[in-house]
Parts: structure tokens; sequence; C-alpha cells
């Protein structure tokens, strides 16, 4: 079965700061990764997705995740924060031909300082 | 466009009450998707269709009955609801049900049981 560990339940980080926000996967075939973002009583919306190819992905608003295989991380980014970028951020992966299942990390908070 | 809906946004209902939660998409996707989100936790699969047929009940008690009128809509019936089952029920859809398969998740709707 596949899982994640989100390290950190809530990172508060300066505006204008780097956000680093880690997961990291255990999964038994190739995994596909997402990241969701969820803001205040609002639905998850996905930030990006890894399947295959290039390991480093890009996706709304300024996001970036690094796919290790190595390390089996996938850890997003962010070089500036934003006051907008408040919110609850869920690191997910798919399961395999046998697992139907999109599994969550826990979650990770994060506040924004001005 | 990869808008799915939900109504309504905001649901109290007193433990007699019937009730339903309805969510449509149009992007063509054949799979769609019911969880169950409390507080500052991730969403919980309750319920796979695939081609509007059940593929998957994550053993949810019966109080909680889907139905998928055609692959655009999607409602769950509630029926005898606990204060427990207050909840935000999020609804996302996908495009066949395949692990590979991205969910785009719908706003939610928020209920709560009295």
């Amino acid at each position: 079965a596949q899982s994640v560990t989100q390290l950190g339940s809530h990172v508060s980080v300066s505006e204008g700061a780097l956000v680093l926000l880690r997961c990291n996967y255990s999964s038994s075939v190739p995994p596909y990764l997402f990241w969701y973002v969820q803001y205040p009583n609002q639905g998850l919306q996905l930030l990006l997705k890894y399947t295959t190819g290039a390991t480093l992905v890009k996706g709304i608003n300024g996001f970036e995740a690094e796919f290790k295989k190595s390390e089996t991380s996938f850890h997003l980014t962010k070089p500036s924060a934003h006051m907008s970028d408040a919110a609850e951020y869920f690191c997910a992966v798919s399961g395999g031909l046998d697992d139907y299942k999109l599994s969550f990390g826990a979650g990770t908070t994060v506040t924004v300082r001005a | 466009d990869t808008e799915v809906t939900q109504t309504p946004k905001h649901l109290v209902m007193g433990m007699t009450n019937k009730k339903s939660l309805k969510c449509e998409q149009h992007m063509g996707h054949r799979a769609m998707y019911w969880y169950k989100q409390k507080a500052k936790k991730p969403p919980e699969l309750m319920f796979v269709y695939s081609y509007e047929k059940l593929s998957i009940n994550e053993s949810v008690p019966s109080r909680f009955s889907p139905e998928c009128p055609n692959s655009s809509l999607l409602n769950l019936h509630l029926h005898a609801l606990q204060p427990e089952d207050s909840a935000l029920y999020l609804c996302a859809s996908g495009r066949s049900g395949q692990f590979t398969d991205t969910q785009y998740f719908g706003p939610g709707t928020r209920l709560t049981v009295l």
C-alpha cells in the first residue's frame, strides 16, 4: 500500500521568505504524487503533480516540487511567500494497479507573517 | 474548465431529517468520488463511482446512500444522521477512476447535524 508522511503539521514563514513543505512517500510501485492546497472553508485545489519524466515539477501560484526517488521525497517549495499562501497543504500518493485510493498525508498548515 | 460544483454550500439537519447533497461536473469525467473531511484532517474516501456504477464503498454506514443518475451528477442521500457525521463533504471527479487520474475537488458542503 502507498502512504505519505508530511513532516511538520504547522509551518510559519515571513512574507517574502522561502516556503518549504516536506513530504516523504512509501510506494511499492512507481508513484504518482500530488500536492493539493485547501484554503479556509474551501475544497482542495491541485497545485501540481508528478507522474513520470522530469523530476522538477512546476505548479500554480509559483510553487514547485522535486521528485527524489533515492530519498523517497516530494518536497514543495516556493521562493517567496505571499500572505495569500496561508492555507492547508496536503501531499498525496495514488495507489498502484491494485490500489485505487488517493492516500493523503496529515496536512501542513502554513501561516504567513507580515 | 476544471470545475466541480456542489450544492448546498451549508446544510443543517436534525437526526430525523432526510436531505441530499448534490455534485455536478461537466469535464466528461467518468469517475466521481465522495469524501468526508473533519476539521484539521485529510479527506477520507467514502464512495467511488466509475462509469456510473458504484465501484467502491469504504464500509460507510447505510445512513449515507450515494446515487449517480448520470455521468455528470452525483448525489449523497442522508437519513438519520448522528452529530458525529457533522463534517465537510467533498465531491471529486476523475477521468476514468484509474490510479493515474488527477482528482478535481468541489468546494464542499458543510454539514451540521443537530
